[in-house]
């Protein structure tokens, strides 16, 4: 298994404002992803942050709005920028300490409201 | 139709009942199947993989049926600590090790 930091756990943002969440894993792992869980709904998969390389974004979100970071195997930063309301949610980061096909490991989640 | 589909519920059941949920994925070619158990403003939490022969732990039993892409989970003597989310979940479309998630379906039991 990996334990996984995440911070902040909570933020109130104001409009126009950009928030960074990080994400620490206390192994190297293969693979990280960030998701949004807006409420009452289910996880929805941002993007794959690539080590050292620019992330691969799902459909629906951009670099530009999401930027991701991932200097090395342990870390990675979600940027969510110019934010609206819309964009409260919660933010959780993903992180698969092998193979492709086995489970992956969860941060505590960040819940931000931008007001 | 969406990648993963779960009755949402929520499903009440007393102390002791016996309650099953159901999950179909739309991806004929999908390897891995989960599910996780998300607990009120908690991130998700593995509850145990799904394997093509079934298989249990404890009071939970899971079970995996490719023709009809189907997954299940069945818990017995439920338990008031029971009461959660359950996420099933499914690996995307290629070897990208992305999660597919469904929306959740949701299990209040009561005393």
């Amino acid at each position: 298994s990996a334990v996984i930091s995440q911070k902040p756990s909570r933020d109130i943002c104001q409009r126009g404002t950009s928030l960074t969440i990080q994400c620490q894993v206390d192994s190297q792992v293969t693979m990280m992803f960030w998701y949004r869980q807006q409420p009452g709904q289910s996880l929805t998969l941002i993007a794959t942050a690539n080590q050292g390389s620019e992330a691969t974004y799902e459909s629906g979100f951009v670099i530009d709005k999401f930027p991701i970071s991932r200097p090395n195997l342990t870390f990675s930063t979600l940027t969510v920028s110019n934010l609206s309301p819309e964009d409260s949610s919660i933010y959780l980061c993903s992180a698969k300490p092998r193979h492709a096909n086995t489970e992956a490991f969860f941060g505590q989640g960040t819940r931000l409201t931008v007001v | 139709r969406k990648e993963v589909e779960q009755d949402p519920g929520p499903f009440n059941v007393p102390e002791g009942a016996t309650v099953a949920f159901n999950c179909t994925y739309s991806n004929s070619a999908s390897q891995s199947f989960f599910w996780y158990r998300q607990d009120c403003r908690k991130e998700p939490k593995l509850l145990m993989s799904v394997y093509s022969s079934g298989n249990e732990d404890g009071r939970f039993t899971a079970q995996l049926n490719r023709a009809s892409q189907y997954i299940s989970l069945l818990i017995r003597d439920s338990k008031l600590s029971d009461s959660a989310t359950y996420l099933c979940v499914v690996n995307g479309k290629g070897n990208t090790g992305k999660l597919i998630f469904g929306q959740g379906t949701t299990l209040q039991v009561k005393p």
